[in-house]
């Protein structure tokens, strides 16, 4: 099966940081990634599309000055919040898409971001 | 409105039991349905795809109502481990995205 990788798992940063998280198809290429953002006891909510090479596509609400995706090569999408707040802490999950418009998405374990 | 609407939960129900969740959803264009199961503090993971004929994989049936716009998962037997909280999705539409739509989740808990 295809796996997606995100590091760090979990991060604990000061407020105002920026926190870089990556996301990896580690045996595939993704030429669609998407970052969700899931708030405890909520569901996901997609916050962007990152297609490779190009701008990403953000969702109603997102912040894209706040949240900047780089989707750089086939196999790595990067998402960093800057200047971080507590109202940024959440579970950030990524999830990958090998091509076309109905491959499956396979989702990253996700990293734990806790601001202080 | 949400785009996609789940039982509100959490069901508590006794190992052995049948289970039955329902999820709406609004966007008459979606094209294709899908159960996840997420674990606390976990990604989620695809259960299974539901089509319109319904399918079935061992204890798990899934159904799909185009019509209606509504989607069904019935659990069979449950077992301990099938705790967890249960994620109707939608695809939309590629032109339209083609992205993934979460409902909320419904949360099971099976107890001895």
């Amino acid at each position: 099966g295809a796996v997606v990788s995100q590091h760090p798992s979990r991060v604990i940063c000061k407020s105002g940081t920026s926190v870089k998280i990556e996301c990896r198809s580690l045996d595939f290429q993704a030429t669609t990634m998407f970052w969700y953002r899931q708030f405890p006891k909520q569901s996901l909510m997609l916050m962007a599309t990152s297609n490779e090479g190009s701008k990403a596509t953000y969702e109603q609400g997102v912040e894209k000055d706040k949240f900047l995706i780089n989707h750089a090569s086939l196999t790595l999408s990067t998402l960093t919040v800057t200047s971080a707040h507590p109202e940024d802490s959440s579970f950030y999950i990524c999830s990958a898409r090998k091509g076309g418009s109905t491959d499956t998405q396979y989702f990253g374990p996700g990293t734990r971001l806790t601001v202080l | 409105r949400k785009e996609v609407e789940q039982d509100p939960g959490p069901f508590n129900v006794p190992e052995g039991a049948t289970v039955a969740f329902n999820c709406t959803y609004s966007n008459s264009a979606s094209q294709s349905f899908f159960w996840y199961r997420q674990d606390c503090r976990k990604e989620p993971k695809l259960l299974m795809s539901v089509y319109s004929s319904g399918n079935e994989d061992g204890r798990f049936t899934a159904q799909l109502n185009r019509a209606s716009q509504y989607i069904s998962l019935l659990i069979r037997d449950s077992k301990l481990s099938d705790s967890a909280t249960y994620l109707c999705v939608v695809n939309r539409a590629y032109n339209q995205g083609g992205k993934l739509i979460f409902g909320q989740g419904t949360e099971l808990s099976v107890k001895p």
